[in-house]
């Protein structure tokens, strides 16, 4: 079965600093999508960003980027230029990508709580 | 486009007594997906649906909870007796079979069991 681990139960930065959160997973698979989600109070999850496994480029998305380190099975989430509006809990994701065996399933870690500063 | 829809927002029983949560996905996506949060914790996925299927629902404790999804559009939840331990965020979210499969979530649900 597939884990995802997060060290960090919180983590604060100063706004306009750059801040990184950690996410290591486990899997014998080859072919699969990791995932950075992020929950306000509001407990919404917004997809922040997405990294498929068969690319070797790290995926970004405007201030948010990726360290996606394969062979260590590292996936951290940097956050550029803070924003107050960025505080919430971050989640990393792991999903099968063998569709065809059905496993649509998400493996969440247990979240990263990010506090920013003004 | 409306995103994934859930009611209520909060609920509050007591312990024993039945609970229903309801989820409206958005349109078009077929495949359904109910997940536990409890506190201080990742979403852990309860049922999948595809169309009106449960195909996947190994998660899921059959004694006291159970699901629907018929005419494969909208999905409830249902825990009877709900207990104590059943305190958390239920969530809902949908995906399409077609394009990334990216599963776009609801508010949730808090439940209180008191």
């Amino acid at each position: 079965a597939q884990t995802v681990t997060q060290s960090q139960p919180e983590m604060s930065v100063q706004e306009a600093e750059t801040v990184t959160l950690s996410c290591t997973y486990d899997t014998s698979e080859s072919d699969y999508y990791l995932f950075w989600y992020k929950q306000p109070p509001s407990r919404q999850m917004i997809l922040v960003i997405r990294q498929e496994a068969y690319k070797q480029q790290n995926a970004t998305e405007n201030r948010f980027s990726v360290n996606f380190q394969k062979a260590a099975k590292s996936f951290s989430l940097k956050i550029s230029d803070s924003q107050l509006g960025d505080a919430a809990m971050y989640f990393c994701a792991y999903r099968s990508g063998d569709t065809l065996a059905g496993s649509y399933q998400l493996t969440f870690g247990k979240g990263t709580k990010l506090s920013v500063i003004p | 486009e409306a995103g994934v829809v859930q009611s209520p927002r909060y609920k509050i029983i007591e312990k024993k007594q039945p609970v229903v949560f309801w989820c409206n996905p958005i349109s078009g996506h077929n495949t359904l997906y109910w997940y536990l949060q409890n506190l201080g914790q990742g979403p852990e996925l309860l049922i999948r649906y595809e169309n009106e299927e449960a195909v996947d629902d190994s998660q899921l404790p059959k004694d006291r909870f159970s699901a629907e999804r018929l005419k494969g559009v909208d999905s409830t939840l249902k825990i009877q007796p709900a207990e104590l331990g059943d305190s958390a965020v239920y969530l809902c979210a949908s995906s399409s079979t077609s394009g990334k499969n990216e599963q776009f979530f609801g508010p949730g649900t808090r439940l209180t069991v008191l």
